[in-house]
């Protein structure tokens, strides 16, 4: 069991450039989350794929923020424009539909300068 | 909508000592109930869970009670370690949700 994996770690970039994150779920988990967390707060909800349909997008995902899972395994999270305020750590966690706990990845930490 | 409310840290306790972090919620309905933990450059880990009013989670000599009436989900410990000192967060999923909610985090030193 290989666990949640999340590329890069760590991106660094300049206001109003485009990023891209990817997540590969742990390999028999059919649901991928992705959360926001900054600093000194609790992980937040960005949006939820059930295999390649996104099912729920949270306000908090502006017309900037992209998210797709187009087979139903790895998800891609696409900023463009970035902005000082998009600076945060982007978690990914799967889980199975019948179990539904959610395993994290280690997070990529997002920094625009 | 659905909310959760942690006690503020940070908590600094002494080795052995018993350690509580509060929790209370606002949801509709019957959510489930969890404990993360985030230790120093770790990804967040599940620590125990709890699906109904009245269960018990544990797990590492955690446990925190489910209880509907107080709508709390505190976290305790007997006897904390120097290796315990992590960022403890509580979280909640609704009834009929899958995305979880969480708490600000309660940041726990524990020293030798």
């Amino acid at each position: 069991d290989t666990g949640v994996s999340q590329d890069p770690r760590h991106k660094i970039t300049k206001r109003g450039q485009n990023v891209t994150f990817r997540c590969d779920p742990i390999s028999e988990h059919n649901r991928l989350y992705w959360y926001r967390q900054t600093l000194g707060q609790g992980p937040e909800f960005l949006t939820y794929f059930q295999n390649e349909a996104q099912l729920e997008k949270s306000r908090l995902l502006s017309d900037r923020f992209s998210a797709e899972r187009p087979k139903g395994s790895f998800s891609t999270l696409e900023i463009q424009r970035t902005e000082q305020g998009d600076s945060a750590m982007y978690l990914c966690a799967s889980s199975t539909s019948w179990r539904n706990e959610q395993f994290f990845g280690p997070g990529t930490r997002l920094t625009v300068l | 909508g659905n909310s959760v409310t942690q006690m503020e840290g940070p908590v600094t306790l002494s080795e052995e000592a018993f350690l509580t972090i509060n929790c209370t919620y606002t949801a509709t309905g019957y959510p489930s109930l969890f404990w993360y933990v985030q230790y120093p450059g770790e990804g967040l880990q599940l620590l125990l869970k709890a699906t109904k009013a009245d269960d018990k989670g544990s797990n590492k000599g955690f446990e925190a009670t489910y209880r509907k009436e107080t709508t709390s989900f505190h976290l305790e410990k007997g006897s904390v370690q120097v290796s315990d000192s992590a960022v403890y967060f509580c979280a909640l999923r609704g009834e009929y949700g899958n995305k979880l909610v969480f708490g600000a985090g309660t940041i726990l030193r524990v020293k030798s």
